[in-house]
Formats: C-alpha cells, sequence, structure tokens
C-alpha cells in the first residue's frame, strides 16, 4: 500500500493567480498521476509525472496551463497556472506502487476554489 | 479504446436491503476492473479488483463483484446495506495499468 500525502489540502485563490500542490509518498512508487475532479464530476486524467523528463498530458491538458515536476521517485507537484474559477476543482494525486498488483493509491486530494 | 459506463447515477436504498451498482465496460484487450469508494471531502479507496484470476471478486466492507465477459459487465453489491455504504463509487478499467479510465460514478443513498 501506500500513503500519499498532499499540500494544500484547501485554499481558496485569487483570479489569475497560480498554486502548487505537492505529492508526497511514502513508498516507491512505478507511476504518478495527477487527476482534476471537477464539482459533481468524475475523475479526469491530467498527465502522469514522469520522473526527471516531462511530464505526458491527455488531451485538453497543456504544459504552460499545468506544469507538472517530479525531481524523485515518491515527490512531485502540479501548478495550476493563471487560475480562473473554471479551475475551482479537486486535484488528486495518484499512484502505483512497486509492491502491488496494479491499483491505484489515492490520496486526500486539495480542493481549490478560485474567486 | 477502453471505457466505462455506469447505468445510474444515483442509487438509493433501505439499510439491510442489498446493493447492486451497474458497471459496463468497454476494452480492445484484457481488462482490469476495480470499483472504487469516495466519501465526502475524501480521497478514492480501492473496493476490489479483477485482474484476470477468479471471475466473482470479494472486497472490503463485504462488497463483491462479478467479472461477465459475455455481458462486458462488473456490477457491484452487497447483501446488506449499511448507513455508512453512503457514497459516490467509480468504476474503473485499465489495460496494462497504465491509464485508467473512470466512470461517471454512482451517488449510493442509504436510507434509515
Amino acid at each position: 500500500s501506500a500513503v500519499i500525502s498532499q499540500k494544500p489540502s484547501r485554499d481558496i485563490c485569487q483570479r489569475g493567480t497560480s498554486l502548487t500542490i505537492q505529492c508526497q509518498v511514502d513508498s516507491q512508487v512505478t507511476m504518478m498521476f495527477w487527476y482534476r475532479q471537477q464539482p459533481g464530476q468524475s475523475l479526469t486524467l491530467i498527465a502522469t509525472a514522469n520522473q526527471g523528463s516531462e511530464a505526458t498530458y491527455e488531451s485538453g491538458f497543456v504544459i504552460d496551463k499545468f506544469p507538472i515536476s517530479r525531481p524523485n521517485l515518491t515527490f512531485s507537484t502540479l501548478t495550476v497556472s493563471n487560475m480562473s474559477p473554471e479551475d475551482s476543482s479537486i486535484y488528486l494525486c495518484s499512484v502505483r506502487t512497486v509492491d502491488t498488483t496494479g491499483e491505484l493509491f489515492f490520496g486526500e486530494g486539495s480542493r481549490l476554489t478560485v474567486l | 479504446a477502453q471505457s466505462v459506463t455506469q447505468l445510474d447515477s444515483h442509487v438509493s436504498v433501505s439499510e439491510g436491503t442489498p446493493v447492486l451498482l451497474r458497471c459496463n465496460y468497454s476494452s480492445s484487450y484484457s481488462p482490469s476492473l476495480f470499483w472504487y469508494v469516495q466519501h465526502p471531502n475524501k480521497g478514492l479507496q480501492l473496493l476490489l479488483k479483477y485482474t484476470s484470476a477468479a471471475t466473482l471478486v470479494k472486497g472490503i466492507n463485504g462488497f463483491e463483484a462479478e467479472f461477465k465477459k459475455s455481458e462486458t459487465s462488473f456490477h457491484l453489491t452487497k447483501p446488506s446495506a449499511h448507513m455508512s455504504d453512503a457514497a459516490e463509487y467509480f468504476c474503473v478499467v485499465s489495460v496494462n495499468f497504465n491509464k485508467f479510465y473512470f466512470g461517471s460514478g454512482t451517488k449510493l443513498n442509504v436510507k434509515p
């Protein structure tokens, strides 16, 4: 299993600002993902965070808006840039660990409200 | 291509009665299938998973699901609902564990 810590757990931000979300995992992981869950919606994959290289973004998500870093195996950041109210969502970090049979583990999420 | 359809956006049951949450999938390859639960203001927790072993899968908290290839279904069931089961449930499909596709979710309401 894995324990995933996300910071901040929630924040209220002003339009036009940027916020960085941190994700720290307590065990070795094979893959790290960032998801967005808009109010009342399901989860949408933003990108796969690759260690030491650029993240792999899904259709509709771009690096300029959602820059991602992953400097080592257990830590990643997601920045939401130049925020607008449409970015108000829960952002979830998710991982696959080396000692499991494929399932994803999730942090509790970062709930962002953009005014 | 892979996709998941959760047939009911809301399900309401009385405490002590059976729960059935329906999920159909589409996959070009042999899929792995998962059910996750999300309680309010919480992250997602794995309930159970199917990864090509036994087709009837037992999970936590008395939930189980049966993989039916002929029907492309992976419905989640529980014999007797408890108030603490009220949450949102997501069916997820994956091929090779590199990408995971989420259904739209089913909100389960449990009435006393």
